[in-house]
């Protein structure tokens, strides 16, 4: 089973309106961590929000606000006034479980956000 | 800033081929990763090492290696090449691979073709 999982292969949004990707997770873990990441075509990742599991206020980062509904195990993105520069591939991501004292990360398969003007 | 550094951006291997792919950060993180992006399937760990002198397996280790050179070098070595590998290879470091709110710093990743 997938540890984490976006459901959306691609989404396409009009220019300067709101967007949510989503993003569910499975974990039997108390304490983890949810990551969102960008990718555009020129192929780099790019870090833009964290929540984590023991967070109660939903996470912000400028346009960028994480939707976190913990007993449904959601970590949804929601990019608001959307942007030409938006458009790109996203992927959210789990640390969790401390193995060997390191918290291990897992990738979801990624949704392409495309932007329409 | 150079941050994360891959060399080489792109490569092509025969079937049975060795190589290394190289990795170094400057910016004095502990914990270092590989991955592998292949269309559809996300970024799958490979193997990982969360401190100096420590390296362990992740999701699809079979027919890899690493080394951790120092604390700023982490190479990955294809022992012999295989055409499941022809993949997108990104490197990546985080502060402190055991503390959870870390997020993760990305090299521009290798484009490595097998034929």
């Amino acid at each position: 089973a997938q540890k984490i999982t976006q459901t959306q292969p691609g989404m396409f949004v009009q220019e300067k309106e709101a967007v949510t990707l989503d993003c569910t997770y499975d974990t039997s873990d108390q304490s983890y961590g949810l990551f969102w990441y960008k990718q555009p075509s020129s192929g780099e990742m790019i870090f833009l929000i964290y929540q984590g599991s023991y967070d109660e206020q939903n996470a912000t980062e400028g346009r960028y606000s994480l939707n976190f509904q913990k007993a449904r195990k959601s970590a949804n993105l929601v990019i608001s006034a959307s942007q030409l520069g938006d458009s790109a591939m996203y992927f959210c991501a789990m640390r969790e479980g401390q193995t060997g004292g390191s918290y291990i990360p897992t990738f979801g398969r990624g949704t392409s956000l495309i932007v329409h003007p | 800033n150079a941050g994360v550094t891959q060399t080489p951006k792109f490569q092509v291997l025969k079937t049975g081929q060795s190589m290394t792919l190289q990795c170094a950060q400057d910016m004095n993180h502990n914990s270092m990763y590989w991955y592998r992006q292949d269309p559809g399937m996300g970024l799958r760990l490979i193997y990982y090492s969360a401190s100096e002198g420590t390296t362990d397996k992740g999701e699809v280790p079979n027919g890899y290696n690493v080394s951790r050179l120092n604390k700023r070098e982490f190479s990955l070595r294809l022992e012999s090449a295989a055409p499941s590998q022809t993949s997108v290879y990104f490197c990546a470091s985080s502060d402190q691979g055991w503390i959870v709110n870390q997020p993760q710093h990305f090299g521009d990743g290798t484009r490595l073709s097998i034929l």
